[in-house]
């Protein structure tokens, strides 16, 4: 069984320009998760769907990030404009669904560098 | 809001070494799980840990979790360079609607 895939793999861009990342999550995952890693740092949430409702963004900042999951399958986030502080990893995690935490399985995730 | 304390943030040690890393915070959690993340890859779950001073054991990995529900740990046996990695505890709160991470322990092994 495929896990969740992440588009692109490494991303390079100078700040003020935009950006957007895309994931794919494990086949009958109704639960979708954006983390951002920080080096050094453990993932802290993003935003969290259930289906295609945005069932927690209370950690996303909404003057430049936004995010989408049309049709309850893949999602993407997307960063506009991008600052000095948005470099890190962004992973996507997927889980069976429910409003409790279940294992989540993680994507490779997407390293971005803004320069 | 809760936090997880992992510690240490670093550590270096020779092949068949034992190990021990820490997660504490002062909240109670409904449950703790330990991920181990590889350079280049997303973490993945070694193992949950529910009931307060439940033990788990994965070949030699041994994880514990509080009488308290507050802390856990993670002790590794004879360690090997294949242990290397980014270690993470991260706890479900009360309501089991969240899962907060700690910022982990970056564990190197040497031969």
């Amino acid at each position: 069984e495929a896990g969740v895939v992440q588009s692109p793999r490494y991303k390079i861009i100078e700040k003020k320009q935009p950006v957007a990342f895309w994931c794919n999550p494990i086949s009958g995952h109704n639960t979708l998760y954006w983390y951002r890693q920080n080096l050094g740092q453990g993932p802290e949430l993003l935003i969290r769907y259930e289906n295609e409702e945005a069932v927690d963004d209370s950690q996303l900042p909404k003057d430049r990030f936004s995010a989408e999951r049309l049709k309850g399958v893949d999602s993407t986030l997307k960063i506009q404009p991008a600052e000095l502080g948005d470099s890190a990893v962004y992973l996507c995690a997927s889980s069976l669904g429910g409003l409790r935490v279940e294992t989540q399985y993680f994507g490779p995730g997407t390293r971005l560098l803004v320069l | 809001t809760q936090l997880l304390e992992q510690s240490p943030q670093f550590l270096s040690i020779q092949e068949g070494e034992n190990l021990t890393v820490y997660c504490n915070s002062s909240s109670v959690f409904s449950s703790l799980q330990w991920y181990r993340q590889e350079p280049g890859e997303g973490p993945v779950l070694l193992v949950t840990v529910v009931t307060g001073g439940e033990v788990k054991k994965l070949k030699r990995l041994t994880f514990q979790f509080g009488d308290a529900r507050k802390d856990s740990s993670l002790h590794i046996t004879a360690a090997q360079t294949g242990d290397t990695g980014l270690y993470l505890c991260a706890g479900v709160d009360q309501a089991g609607t969240a899962l907060i991470f700690g910022k982990g322990t970056t564990l190197s092994v040497s031969s």
